[in-house]
């Protein structure tokens, strides 16, 4: 079955730098990459997410690359700020069909030093 | 704006106990999920239900079943609790889309300490 490693687990930077967090994903058939964020306390939502017939999408100050042929993608915020620190979870499909699977990463913790 | 809710934030049960953690969705959704999230492993899938009364088993079922009566409910069960199920449960829904997997939307969470 699909497996998805995240890297790195751990990410400080200082208020206005760039983060990259990476995933790499072991089944060829996944088709869909979704990120999520999990603010302390809350529920991991949605920020971004890329199908496997694009190799870049931006929204403002994140985007996420995909490598199909490398099976790896990335997740890319710059300047950064404090309410970025979050909990950030990659996840890739599972086969499709009437699977509609999401495995995921293992998370990346992300603090943003003001 | 999509709304899944879960019965409960916080839960304490002892050993042996039967818990129940219901999650309800209101975007006619078909597909349901329950995961569990513990430090350093992310979140695995415990089960789920893409129609109502079916059911998959996910990554880590052992020791729970699963139950979707109606569209917008599912629910979790722990047969007999232990104290190794003690976690954070959270759980999602999302469309059955024509285009492959689609967005999941996650509830609050119910934080379950078995005692």
């Amino acid at each position: 079955g699909e497996n998805v490693e995240q890297h790195p687990s751990t990410l400080s930077v200082q208020e206005g730098d760039s983060a990259v967090i990476k995933c790499t994903y072991s089944d060829s058939a996944s088709n869909y990459f979704p990120w999520y964020k999990q603010e302390l306390g809350k529920r991991p939502q949605l920020i971004i997410d890329i199908r496997s017939n694009v190799g870049e999408k931006k929204d403002q100050r994140i985007a996420v690359t995909l490598n199909k042929t490398a099976k790896h993608f990335s997740l890319h915020i710059t300047e950064t700020q404090p309410e970025d620190s979050a909990v950030y979870f990659c996840a890739a499909s599972g086969y499709g069909g009437a699977t509609n699977k999401l495995i995921f990463g293992t998370g990346t913790l992300l603090a943003v030093q003001p | 704006d999509v709304k899944v809710t879960q019965s409960s934030r916080y839960l304490v049960k002892r050993t042996g106990e039967k818990v129940f953690l219901e999650c309800v969705q209101d975007m006619d959704h078909e597909n349901m999920f329950w995961y569990r999230q513990d430090p350093g492993l992310g979140l695995r899938l415990i089960y789920f239900s893409y129609d109502v009364k079916m059911k998959e088993k996910g990554d880590i079922p052992e020791g729970y079943s699963v139950s979707r009566e109606k569209k917008e409910r599912f629910s979790l069960i722990l047969e007999s609790a232990s104290t190794n199920q003690t976690s954070m449960y959270l759980c999602a829904s999302s469309y059955y889309g024509t285009g492959g997997v689609d967005t999941q939307y996650f509830g609050p969470g119910t934080r379950l300490t078995v005692l």
